[in-house]
């Protein structure tokens, strides 16, 4: 079974400071994973994916994230941290046990940004 | 222009009504689903339709009924409301069931059930 495990329940940052969401998953082949940012009353915006190629790859708003196989991990990261920045960051594996018709989420990162 | 409607945003109801909500999407998508997102913000599939038709049904009880009148359309009817119902329901929909492909949610319906 696909899954994808997110370690910290929040994180915090200081502004202009570079923050890290960790990300961990456990697939059966090859890996197809998304990060995705949530505002509060808002729908999930998709932010990047990781399907093959190149380990780093970057997204919206100048998110990007490493996929490390060794490590079953795909860290999102940005090098200055925001306020804005501040929201609920979802990790997810497409779960091709079904077909790819399914995404799992992680539990989410709550990432808290401050001035 | 929304991409991804849903009606109502939110949805006050009593134990035992029936209820639906409605979603939209305008992105000539093919697959949509539906979402539960709990009080502890955790994301669980519920249902997956690919033009019109059903692919995933992720043990949801009876009482959820999807119904998906074209491609573009994906609606949740709930019979018999619980207490445990309440949350926030996302739509989404994806260009194809392509794993490379992000999804595009919704703006999510808040449903209390009192």
């Amino acid at each position: 079974a696909q899954s994808v495990a997110q370690p910290e329940d929040q994180v915090n940052v200081a502004e202009g400071n570079p923050l890290t969401v960790k990300c961990t998953y456990s697939v059966s082949g090859n890996p197809y994973l998304f990060w995705y940012v949530q505002y509060p009353n808002r729908g999930l915006q998709f932010l990047l994916k990781y399907i093959t190629g190149d380990n780093l790859v970057k997204g919206s708003y100048g998110f990007e994230a490493e996929f490390n196989k060794s490590q079953t991990s795909f860290h999102l990261k940005k090098p200055s941290a925001l306020v804005s920045d501040s929201a609920l960051y979802f990790c997810a594996v497409r779960d091709m046990d079904t077909g790819g018709f399914k995404t799992i989420f992680g539990a989410g990162t709550r990432l808290f940004v401050k001035a | 222009d929304t991409a991804v409607s849903q009606t109502p945003k939110y949805l006050v109801t009593q134990m035992g009504n029936d209820k639906s909500i409605k979603c939209e999407q305008n992105l000539g998508h093919d697959t949509m689903y539906w979402y539960k997102q709990d009080s502890k913000k955790f994301l669980k599939i519920m249902f997956s339709y690919n033009n019109k038709e059903l692919i995933i049904n992720e043990t949801v009880p009876n009482r959820f009924s999807p119904k998906s009148p074209d491609k573009a359309h994906l609606n949740l009817h709930i019979n018999s409301l619980e207490l445990g119902d309440s949350a926030v329901y996302f739509c989404a929909s994806s260009q194809a069931r392509g794993t490379d492909y992000g999804y595009t949610f919704g703006s999510g319906t808040r449903l209390t059930v009192v």
